[in-house]
């Protein structure tokens, strides 16, 4: 079984672009996750997607966003690109339908904002 | 909010053992993870505990006190590919995950 894929791997964007990023969960699962993660904070819960509807939400402003396709393929939005939002972006999938302890990770998108 | 908090790094010879500590309050609990995530990899899961007690998987074993708000991890027989960031994580009354800031286990010859 495939794993979990995340495209690009690495992007280099400017102040106040906006970016999108792309999930691809292991086949099967219908629940994505996503994830901030930097050297000073940490995993930062971003939002679950669970069969195309956002299940849950973390604490970002609202330049990030997210969506999830009926084939559980799920993409990321970051507009207006901060200097702070450099960070590594982490999807992840699981296949409970109501939440997973277990869950499968992407290799991440390496985010650089100059 | 949730609050998880494990130590930062802990550093062990090969063939020690080595547990790391979390600490959490959360709204809701639903179960103590623990993942695995080597520098510039992605985090892979290691174990859950949904109940108190101790689980065991190899050389890994995790343990659950519900009561004190506490697990930990238990590394044995370290080996030098250990060297990595350990995270606890809990699953809240929304079913998501919410992570500590992770410890570096860096394991020496």
């Amino acid at each position: 079984k495939a794993g979990v894929t995340q495209t690009p791997r690495y992007l280099i964007k400017t102040r106040g672009q906006q970016v999108t990023l792309s999930c691809s969960p292991i086949s099967g699962h219908r629940s994505v996750s996503w994830y901030q993660q930097t050297p000073g904070q940490g995993l930062q819960f971003l939002f679950e997607y669970f069969s195309e509807t956002q299940r849950n939400k973390g604490n970002f402003p609202g330049r990030f966003s997210g969506r999830q396709f009926s084939n559980s393929r799920s993409e990321m939005n970051v507009s207006t690109l901060e200097l702070g939002d450099s960070a590594l972006y982490l999807c992840a999938s699981s296949s409970a339908e109501k939440g997973s302890y277990e869950q499968y990770f992407g290799p991440g998108t390496r985010l650089t904002v100059t | 909010g949730q609050s998880l908090e494990q130590p930062s790094e802990v550093t062990a010879v090969e063939g020690a053992i080595v547990q790391i500590n979390c600490t959490y309050q959360t709204s809701g609990f639903y179960g103590l993870s623990w993942y695995q995530q080597h520098d510039g990899g992605a985090p892979t899961f290691l174990s859950y505990n949904a109940l108190d007690g101790l689980e065991e998987t190899g050389r890994f074993s995790s343990f659950l006190s519900r009561s004190d708000s506490y697990g930990y991890l238990l590394l044995q027989e370290l080996q030098m590919k250990d060297s990595a960031s350990y995270f606890c994580a809990v699953r809240d009354n929304d079913y998501k995950l919410s992570f500590g800031a992770g410890t570096t286990v860096t394991v020496r010859a």
